[in-house]
Parts: structure tokens; C-alpha cells; sequence
């Protein structure tokens, strides 16, 4: 099943602008993790918030999380467009056997 | 160089037929997984080992087995009774178990003749 759902499916921005993922979920989470896909390749770790962080930061990306609304967004600030991609949300719920599960992904559009 | 591997890029299979896709790793990860995602989805847990000698099924194991006698290494049998396995298979690892980053490989694509 999938546990995070994330929104928008498509965005589609010009280079320059800020580009936010919203990820929703349904039970306790130990950590929230977000990944890339370029186009036919495999994922790629970019962040990882733990359930008693509330923000993180990672050069132009920045990580929120609010457990009481069982939600994260990811923002790219300033995107160029290498940052054309597929972005998911990955959680790691309470209680699970040591397994992650993945949202839908949002696919990111970054245009010149 | 550390990493995944996995082999082939893609593979082709014909009806009835039982296909291993390979996945090495070289960054002496306990852990490693197996997922399957179709287009415009995401990923699915099929199988995954927290240790050599060891493995649990995960969301959709049904058509599909694994051995992991290796620790650097976790194939995946995609068999006949996987009705329909056209997809894109992605092998990961970490070092030990979700709490931490996963590393992916490149992945297989699997198509049926």
C-alpha cells in the first residue's frame, strides 16, 4: 500500500522560480526521507528528516515536517533545469519491519 | 568506485520462462531490497534481506523469489507465475535496514516477448 501521497503529480516551472512537493501519509513515522528519478534511472537519496525535526536544510532544498498533520513539503529554491525530475517522499513507518514506503511522486518540469 | 550494479539494463522474457536479474553491491550494506515500479508509479517493495542467509517478503512478493547467500549480492527470479512482470526493477541497499539512506541502482527493465 501506499503510504505517501504526494501533490502536486506535475509542476511545471521556468528556471528561477521555487518549485514545492507536498507529501502526505497516514500513520507514525520514524523518519521521512526524499528521493529523485531522473527519466530511466534510479533513485537518488537527497534528505532525510527524523520524526522529532520539524526542518532541515540541504543546500537549495528545504525539508518540513508536521507530524500532527502527518505531512512534509520539499522546496527547491532558485531551479535550474537539471532539476527536471521525478521527486517522492519515502517513509519509514513506527512499528514496520525496517522497510520504506513510497509515494506516487511529483514529476518536475523546469524550463528555460 | 563504490556502488550498485544491477544486470542486465534489460531483459526480455518469453512466456513461461523464469529470468534472474542481478544486483551487486560493493559498499558492505547489510541490507538490500527489491522493488518493482511501473510507469508513473512509484515503488513497490518486493523482497528485501537484512541479513546473508536471510530475507521477508515484502508488498508483492507473489511471482517472484530471491536468495541471499552473498552478502554483496541479492538476485531476484522473476518466475512464470509473475502474470505481469513488464516493469521497471530497482535493487537498493543500506546499512542496516529503512532508518537510514537507501542507494539505488540503475535498474532493469523487463519486457515480455
Amino acid at each position: 500500500s501506499q503510504q505517501g501521497e504526494e501533490d502536486p503529480q506535475a509542476l511545471s516551472i521556468q528556471e528561477g522560480e521555487n518549485a514545492t512537493m507536498n507529501c502526505s501519509y497516514k500513520t507514525s513515522i520514524n523518519n521521512l526521507q526524499w528521493y529523485r528519478q531522473n527519466s530511466g534511472r534510479g533513485l537518488v537519496h537527497l534528505i532525510l528528516i527524523r520524526s522529532n525535526e520539524r526542518e532541515k536544510h540541504s543546500g537549495r532544498l528545504r525539508v518540513t515536517l508536521d507530524t500532527s498533520k502527518k505531512s512534509s513539503s520539499l522546496l527547491i529554491t532558485a531551479s535550474r533545469a537539471a532539476d527536471t525530475a521525478s521527486y517522492f517522499c519515502a517513509t519509514d513507518a513506527t512499528g514496520t519491519a525496517s522497510k520504506l514506503t513510497f509515494g506516487t511522486g511529483t514529476r518536475l518540469q523546469v524550463t528555460l | 568506485d563504490g556502488g550498485i550494479t544491477q544486470s542486465p539494463k534489460y531483459l526480455f522474457r518469453k512466456e513461461g520462462q523464469n529470468v534472474t536479474l542481478s544486483c551487486e553491491q560493493n559498499l558492505n550494506h547489510d541490507a538490500m531490497y527489491w522493488y518493482r515500479q511501473d510507469p508513473g508509479q512509484g515503488l513497490r517493495l518486493i523482497y528485501y534481506s537484512q541479513i546473508v542467509n536471510d530475507f521477508q517478503k515484502g508488498d508483492i512478493a507473489e511471482g517472484y523469489s530471491v536468495s541471499r547467500e552473498k552478502k554483496e549480492s541479492f538476485p531476484l527470479t522473476v518466475t512464470s507465475a509473475q502474470k505481469n512482470p513488464t516493469a521497471f526493477y530497482l535493487c537498493a541497499s543500506s546499512i542496516a535496514g529503512s532508518r537510514e539512506t537507501q542507494y539505488f541502482g540503475p535498474g532493469t527493465r523487463l519486457l515480455v516477448l
